[in-house]
């Protein structure tokens, strides 16, 4: 099955600095990648996907970027503010019969702001 | 619009119990997945239930069961609780037409097991 590893487990950055997420997967048949944001308490949400017919995607602040031939994929977050302390989860899953909700996820990052 | 609702929102068992969490489906979605998420931990995916019926299913024993009621809603059963089953579990919602993508996970039920 898919294994997907996710670097660096903690990450603290300055108020206004990027941040950057790596992960990789084993199942070169994945095609989906979601990242989600589960802060203290609640249920991760989901913050911006890609699949593997393109190699990048961005909504403002935030970035994706995905190399299939060495399956790895970031995230990217810009002018990083205090609301975006959180833990963040990568995802991958390859197609199925029956859609793409049984995603593997890696194993988060503690992403901490600092003003 | 109400999202995933899930219920309880915390629940303590004893070791050889057993334990039934519930879930309600966002407005429009028809399908729901379960998932484990021990303490620290990325979630493991348990099952997806589509039309009533168990659709997808991870590495879970059958201990872990579940069941779709006609109106999209859900439930996990977990037989002779076992202390490592103390997790957060999570309901998430999708369309099935639209293909399962940008799913929604509701706040999930911490359970303990003692």
């Amino acid at each position: 099955g898919e294994n997907v590893e996710q670097h660096p487990s903690t990450l603290s950055v300055q108020e206004g600095d990027s941040a950057v997420i790596k992960c990789t997967y084993s199942d070169s048949a994945s095609n989906y990648f979601p990242w989600y944001k589960q802060e203290l308490g609640k249920g991760p949400q989901l913050i911006i996907d890609i699949r593997s017919n393109v190699g990048e995607k961005k909504d403002q602040r935030i970035a994706v970027t995905l190399n299939k031939t060495a399956k790895h994929f970031s995230l990217h977050i810009t002018e990083t503010q205090p609301e975006d302390s959180a833990v963040y989860f990568c995802a991958a899953t390859p197609p199925s019969n029956f859609g793409n909700e049984k995603l593997t996820f890696g194993t988060g990052t503690r992403l901490t702001i600092i003003p | 619009d109400a999202g995933v609702t899930q219920s309880p929102t915390h629940l303590i068992k004893t070791r050889g119990q057993q334990v039934t969490l519930r879930c309600s489906p966002k407005s429009g979605h028809d399908t729901v997945s379960w998932y484990q998420q021990a303490l620290g931990q990325g979630p493991q995916f348990i099952f997806q239930y589509y039309e009533e019926e168990e659709r997808q299913r991870g590495n879970f024993p059958d201990r872990f069961s579940g069941h779709q009621f006609p109106n999209y809603s859900s439930e996990l059963n977990v037989n002779a609780l076992l202390l490592g089953d103390s997790a957060l579990y999570l309901c998430a919602s999708s369309f099935r037409e639209g293909g399962g993508y940008g799913y929604t996970f509701g706040s999930g039920t911490r359970l303990t097991v003692v």
